[in-house]
């Protein structure tokens, strides 16, 4: 199964808003609310961003949001932030009882 | 809190195989699952397969099936995954995490580096 479709790069200025989109089909993304996104600095383990396309843990600030539509699932960053320069991956669950990631979009902070 | 702690790097040489272990504290090792996800140098995330630690039921992605097998020893919270017929191709960052709820990975060990080389 290939990966979920994310662009490579993406960039903003700080204060800005970016919006990063990621792309399966109806076995995964769009067959199922159990959309995560990631955020991994280089070096380090991922941190978990949202769960559930929506969702944010404890802690994980508010400038960060995840929507749905279709086959397609959406991370925004809002006011943007130096520390937000990091790779980010989504994953979905599959029809077929596994987990897909999805290639990561790296993200720079002019 | 939650830790994850994986063994350390190893170095093997192609067609060997290798076993990486992921110890757990902080919570009950049989109440999440374990996934193993792999990043290459200087690529993406990679999902490979999650045990179950209650029942040791495993689920591989199929671009590993018959290569891996993920086990578990719950009399000391440590979870295993082993690959074999390694090649090249397999060397990278291997992480273990946990599953909070609705396939969501919570936790993160610092990551096992397995480099093949002959």
């Amino acid at each position: 199964q290939s990966a979920l479709t994310q662009s490579a790069s993406v960039s903003g200025s700080p204060g800005q808003s970016i919006t990063i989109s990621c792309t399966g089909s109806s076995s995964d993304v769009g067959g199922y609310d159990y959309v995560s996104w990631y955020q991994q600095h280089p070096g380090k383990a991922p941190k978990l961003l949202i769960f559930d396309v929506t969702n944010r843990p404890s802690g994980v600030s508010h400038r960060f949001s995840g929507s749905k539509s279709g086959n397609t699932a959406y991370l925004t960053i809002s006011g943007l932030q130096a520390d937000d320069e990091a790779s980010y991956y989504c994953t979905s669950y599959t029809v077929s009882g596994t987990v897909i990631f999805g290639g990561g979009t790296k993200l720079t902070v002019l | 809190q939650v830790q994850l702690v994986q063994s350390g790097a190893e170095v093997k040489k192609p067609g060997a195989s290798v076993k990486v272990s992921c110890k757990a504290s902080g919570y009950t090792f049989t109440a999440s699952y374990i996934h193993w996800v792999r990043q290459a140098p200087g690529q993406g995330l990679e999902w490979m397969g999650w045990i179950n630690p209650n029942s040791g039921v495993t689920k591989y992605t199929q671009r590993f099936q018959g290569r891996v097998t993920m086990s578990r020893d719950t009399s000391i919270s440590t979870a295993y995954m082993e690959l074999t017929g390694l090649s090249s191709d397999d060397t990278a960052l291997y992480y273990c995490a946990r599953e909070g709820i609705g396939w969501r990975l919570d936790d993160w060990g610092q990551g096992t580096l397995v480099t093949v080389s002959s």
